[in-house]
């Protein structure tokens, strides 16, 4: 069964270091999703990207992130310089349409010192 | 503001027994609503989706009901197993331009043996 994976699994980094969060969607999806999730707290909506192009995104994401699909495979979420306060559960997810069910990776838990 | 509102913010429940969980939202227009299942450390699950012409709908053990003139949504577990513990999460979309939805922060649920 297809599913969404992402690499790596936990980063430690230091505070204003930059990161790079990777994700598989499922190959014939064509809407990819960055969500977040501090612990504790409900999940978060980040950014939306369809077409080589970001579709929607919250308030969270501001300058400090960018998202890429750099082939035809691999969707990153790249963060500047990270703040203690981006610690949190990172997930990907993508789905067929825009509507459709969105299928969530296992995610990559950062953790910002 | 749209939100979702969650209750209770956790239970335990013994093996074999049933359960409820509930889901309040301010979602408007609705579109649909889902509930996912979260292991820990893992990504959310789709259990079910209900859009607004749907009262009910199972998935094996699972059946939630749709009251979209209350906004009012619930999750009944039949025949609770172990691998049931998890967190629970309601997660609205609205209907127009935006398909960002809205978390709920979950029902953490504990099957005791």
């Amino acid at each position: 069964e297809p599913e969404v994976t992402q690499t790596p699994s936990h980063q430690v980094t230091q505070m204003g270091q930059e990161v790079i969060l990777r994700c598989v969607p499922i190959s014939n999806h064509l809407y990819f999703y960055w969500y977040r999730q501090i612990l504790g707290q409900k999940v978060e909506f980040l950014v939306s990207f369809y077409n080589n192009e970001i579709s929607e995104k919250s308030e969270i994401f501001d300058d400090q992130f960018s998202v890429e699909r750099p082939d035809g495979s691999n969707f990153t979420l790249k963060i500047r310089s990270t703040k203690l306060e981006d610690s949190a559960m990172y997930f990907c997810a993508s789905s067929g349409t825009r509507g459709d069910e969105q299928f969530f990776g296992p995610g990559t838990r950062l953790t910002v010192l | 503001k749209n939100q979702v509102e969650q209750s209770p913010q956790s239970l335990i429940i013994l093996e074999g027994k049933n359960c409820t969980l509930q889901c309040n939202y301010t979602v408007s227009p609705f579109s649909n609503l889902r509930w996912y299942k979260q292991d820990t450390g893992r990504g959310p699950v789709s259990l079910t989706i209900m859009t607004f012409s749907e009262n009910t709908k199972s998935n094996g053990r699972y059946t939630a009901t749709l009251d979209a003139d209350t906004k009012q949504s619930s999750l009944h577990i039949t025949a609770s197993q172990l691998s049931d513990s998890a967190s629970y999460i309601c997660v609205v979309r609205g209907a127009g331009g935006s398909y960002i939805p809205t978390f709920g922060r979950g029902t953490s649920l504990i099957v005791h043996p």
